[in-house]
């Protein structure tokens, strides 16, 4: 595998499942984000980890939880969502330095809540 | 409050003349410019960027132009093709050294064989 890989590519929920979307890069990086873009708007940072800690949250719910367990995986546990919360969820990568504006996005999870 | 913006929605040209995708921000302290582009079931891609301190970058079909003042920045294609067929992302960020990255809402391009 190359680039940057997610899984599920489309997911279909109820408001009280419990569900985790995964986001692996192969790019040795160590900056990873993940993104929502829902319909007719702009992509929206959520999260932000830099060697594996986090360092932006862009006052996102706490029905979304992110983890980095190192600086190839993230994780995006998603609980008890909104059906507001239907939307294209992006992952992307990059190398902290002089160029970390240049991102490596995954093909994105498109989540569907019921 | 929007700070990076792309008010055309969509934009048609025929292969071989000049695609021009416009975008406005509102944040003075912006520092990078960036440009992606997405496929239909693909993440975007990055394109080209720009310093503030330039007010032009060229890479092969593509240039991008900042005006600072107008705080206005564009992307020209020359000469457009089918495959550059997308929707077209600008974006703004802080810093280079920053991924914190404010997105316009995407022109889509349709390039006409």
């Amino acid at each position: 595998e190359t680039g940057v890989t997610q899984t599920p590519r489309h997911l279909v929920m109820g408001m009280t499942n419990k569900k985790s979307l995964k986001c692996e890069q192969h790019l040795g990086h160590n900056a990873m984000y993940w993104y929502k873009q829902s319909a007719k708007k702009p992509l929206e940072l959520m999260f932000v980890y830099n060697f594996k800690e986090q360092t932006e949250n862009n006052s996102v719910p706490s029905r979304f939880s992110p983890e980095c367990p190192n600086s190839s995986h993230l994780f995006l546990h998603l609980h008890t969502l909104q059906p507001e919360d239907s939307a294209l969820y992006l992952c992307a990568s990059s190398q902290e330095g002089t160029r970390a504006y240049e991102q490596y996005f995954g093909p994105g999870t498109r989540l569907t809540v019921t | 409050d929007q700070q990076v913006k792309q008010n055309s929605p969509s934009l048609s040209v025929q292969e071989g003349r000049i695609s021009i995708l416009n975008c406005d921000y509102t944040n003075s302290m912006f520092d990078y410019f960036l440009w992606y582009k997405k496929y239909p079931a693909e993440g975007p891609t990055f394109l080209i960027s720009i310093s503030s301190i330039k007010d032009k970058n060229e890479d092969g079909r593509f240039t991008v132009f900042l005006n600072k003042s107008a705080k206005h920045l564009s992307l020209h294609i020359v000469p457009s093709q089918p495959g550059d067929s997308a929707v077209y992302f600008c974006a703004a960020s802080g810093s280079s050294n920053t991924g914190k990255l404010i997105f316009g809402q995407g022109t889509t391009l349709q390039v006409k064989p």
